[in-house]
């Protein structure tokens, strides 16, 4: 069973750093394209990030680029979100979310999400 | 930057037929893809590539995708069909989410 799990969510104040983890099981992890997908509260949904199977390429929503960094370590089959410089409107949930780059080309998984809150 | 447009909400009565636009520039000429969202819970993808159904999701969901509209049908509507649903696209190496529908079953 395809599992992804998410932790790290928190309070945390603005100009403040966070980093998400996501353990994935239950499948290949190192074959597969990982993203960051975010939904503020009572919003939809967001795109934030997205890493290729071995790293090598990395794709960010214009709004957090230079300020937050996804990063994969497949010995661990784990996937992180580096947040810095952390403003109010980055306060959602974040989910961890598998896409199938060999298949249906869509986001096919996804974790329950953590919640990040950035507030003085 | 690329935007998908959907109605803020549809209803429909049980048993009768949703359909959830998507509009688009040419997206048509791009894969829709189609997410369901329950209160409290992950998104759950329910169409991709404009028309295809991912392993246990009824045959009730179906979609379309031509000009610059991709919808959502949802035939026979249950209510445990109520939720948000969102479309979404691949443009320029990112991934757009359409602004979402909150579909209730009346």
């Amino acid at each position: 069973e395809v599992q992804l799990v998410e932790s790290g969510g928190g309070l945390v104040q603005p100009g403040g750093s966070r980093r998400l983890s996501c353990a994935a099981s239950g499948f290949s992890f190192s074959n597969y394209w990982m993203s960051w997908v975010r939904q503020a509260p009572g919003k939809g949904l967001e795109w934030v990030a997205s890493v290729k199977q071995d790293g090598s390429e990395k794709y960010y929503v214009d709004s957090v680029k230079g300020r937050f960094t996804i990063s994969r370590d497949n010995a661990k089959n784990s996937l992180y979100l580096q947040m810095n410089s952390l403003r109010a409107e980055d306060t959602a949930v974040y989910y961890c979310a598998r896409y199938d780059s060999r298949g249906s080309y869509a986001f096919d998984f996804w974790g329950q999400g953590t919640l990040v809150t950035v507030s003085s | 930057s690329y935007e998908l447009t959907q109605p803020p909400s549809v209803s429909v009565s049980p048993g009768q037929t949703a359909s959830i636009a998507c509009s688009g520039d040419t997206l048509g000429n791009k894969f829709a893809y189609w997410y369901q969202q329950k209160p409290g819970q992950s998104p759950v993808l329910v169409i991709y590539q404009d028309n295809k159904r991912p392993s246990g999701i009824p045959d009730r969901f179906s979609g379309s995708n031509s000009g610059n509209t991709a919808t959502l049908t949802i035939s026979g509507t249950q209510a445990m069909d109520e939720a948000d649903y969102y479309c979404q696209a691949w443009d320029s190496s990112t991934y757009v989410f359409g602004t979402g529908t909150k579909v209730t079953v009346l």
